[in-house]
């Protein structure tokens, strides 16, 4: 089936290390975004990508890295600069081409620091 | 300034009734893009509806509809013959420049839909 596949679910990380978070899409979009969404709240942007081999800051990018070297992954290092990374990290894609396409978000990871 | 509003952080209706749920935007682009998501519990973000800034007329999918008054800037959901398994978390959405851009997508902070039986 095609769809947004991040890994891992759940995740603990002690504190002062680094952690990546996998997207991978067989939905052929070109663009690929990352949230973050703490309890009881909106999504905010951390990166994005339109095409492979380039991405921008998001609203919220401190402590966080990305890279996009296949179309199909989009990874999400969240390093130890990120002072409060627990939260719920949600990844989506989309197509370019097009007014009214739609944003496709994956199942999401809870990531939390102990 | 806040882009999205969603003035109703709860909202507690009966079973079978329809609900509205609240959104303003604020955006001086000409060409966006407005969203309703559902988050259940389980945290996944489901697609609902979708309106063009360009689109004459209001869109529907099913039980959804969007209730697109662009003069006052709202574009409220509404929901038809609620069902408990409508609750969840809603969230309105918007993307600006349609055309050029980045094409972000920013979110309000949501309302938590709860039917009763």
């Amino acid at each position: 089936d095609g769809g947004i596949t991040q890994s891992p679910k759940y995740l603990f990380r002690k504190e002062g290390q680094n952690v990546t978070l996998s997207c991978e899409q067989n939905l052929n979009h070109d663009a690929m975004y990352w949230y973050r969404q703490d309890p009881g709240q909106g999504l905010r942007l951390i990166y994005y990508s339109q095409i492979v081999n380039d991405f921008q800051k998001g609203d919220i990018a401190e402590g966080y890295s990305v890279s996009r070297e296949k179309k199909e992954s989009f990874p999400l290092t969240v390093t130890s600069a990120q002072k409060n990374p627990t939260a719920f990290y949600l990844c989506a894609s989309r197509t370019t081409g097009g007014i009214g396409n739609t944003i496709y978000f994956g199942e999401g990871s809870w990531l939390t620091v102990v | 300034a806040q882009k999205i509003t969603q003035t109703q952080p709860g909202m507690f209706v009966q079973e079978k009734e329809a609900v509205t749920l609240d959104c303003t935007y604020d955006t001086s682009d000409p060409s966006y893009g407005l969203f309703w998501y559902k988050q259940p519990s389980s945290g996944e973000m489901i697609f609902l509806i979708y309106q063009g800034s360009y689109d004459q007329q209001n869109a529907t999918e099913g039980r959804y509809s969007l209730n697109f008054q662009k003069a006052r800037k709202s574009a409220n959901l509404v929901i038809s013959a609620s069902q408990l398994g409508d609750s969840a978390m809603y969230f309105c959405a918007m993307r600006e420049g349609l055309i050029q851009g980045a094409q972000k997508l920013v979110f309000g902070q949501g309302t938590r839909l709860t039917i009763n039986p």
